[in-house]
């Protein structure tokens, strides 16, 4: 079965640093591509960034570009998220996403979803 | 702002068939699979439609979804209460380079 769990979500200042980690098991890692969406307290949901699976090609929402960085290590079989210069509007419950195929590029094929940690930015 | 826009909210009676729409453009729905997602208050989204008309196994065969041109829909017949949720449809953007949800729609079942 696969599973996705999400950690590393807390409150932080804005402007401070957090990284979000993704431990994954069910499935040969290696082989997929990952994601991470994101959905803001009673919002809709929001593609944050792309991985494939042997991390060449990666991709960003405009509104993260820059800021975020997504990251794998295919030996620990985890995916993460480091978010600095954050915003109160990044302000959201962060999903760890596995894609259908080994690449993110052309995607929304997202069979597989974490439960989401929760990033709150305020002061 | 998504690019793709569905309806806030539709309803429907128990049995009845309702029909969520997700209406992009040629950057996105016009030139690529459209995918449906299925979310529950305080759960994670789940997979119910792929590339457009395919169903995941486990997904009943009263949901299916269509595309035609810029446009997508996610039909639901035999409703049941059961089926009281969000939806949201996503597809990839050739202009942004990024996958695009719709708003996401709220289906009351009454």
């Amino acid at each position: 079965e696969v599973q996705l769990v999400e950690s590393g979500g807390d409150l932080v200042q804005p402007g401070r640093s957090l990284r979000l980690s993704c431990a994954a098991s069910g499935f040969t890692f290696d082989d997929y591509a990952l994601h991470w969406v994101r959905q803001a307290p009673g919002k809709g949901l929001e593609w944050v960034a792309g991985i494939s699976y042997n991390s060449i090609s990666l991709g960003y929402a405009d509104s993260v570009k820059g800021r975020f960085t997504i990251l794998r290590d295919n030996a620990k079989n985890s995916l993460y998220l480091q978010m600095s210069s954050l915003r109160a509007e990044d302000t959201a419950l962060y999903y760890c996403v596995k894609d259908y195929s080994s690449s993110w590029f052309a995607s929304g094929h997202f069979p597989h979803w974490g439960k989401g940690t929760l990033v709150t930015v305020s002061s | 702002q998504s690019l793709l826009t569905q309806p806030p909210s539709v309803s429907g009676t128990p049995g009845q068939k309702v029909t969520i729409s997700c209406s992009g453009g040629s950057s996105n729905i016009g030139d690529n699979f459209v995918y449906w997602y299925q979310q529950y208050p305080g759960l994670a989204p789940k997979y119910l439609i792929f590339r457009n008309d395919q169903r995941p196994s486990g997904v009943s065969d009263r949901f299916s979804g269509s595309k035609s041109g810029t446009s997508a829909s996610l039909t639901i017949s035999g409703l049941r209460p059961e089926d009281e949720a969000d939806y949201y449809c996503a597809v990839w953007d050739d202009s942004l380079r990024a996958v695009e949800f719709g708003g996401g729609t709220k289906l009351t079942v009454v």
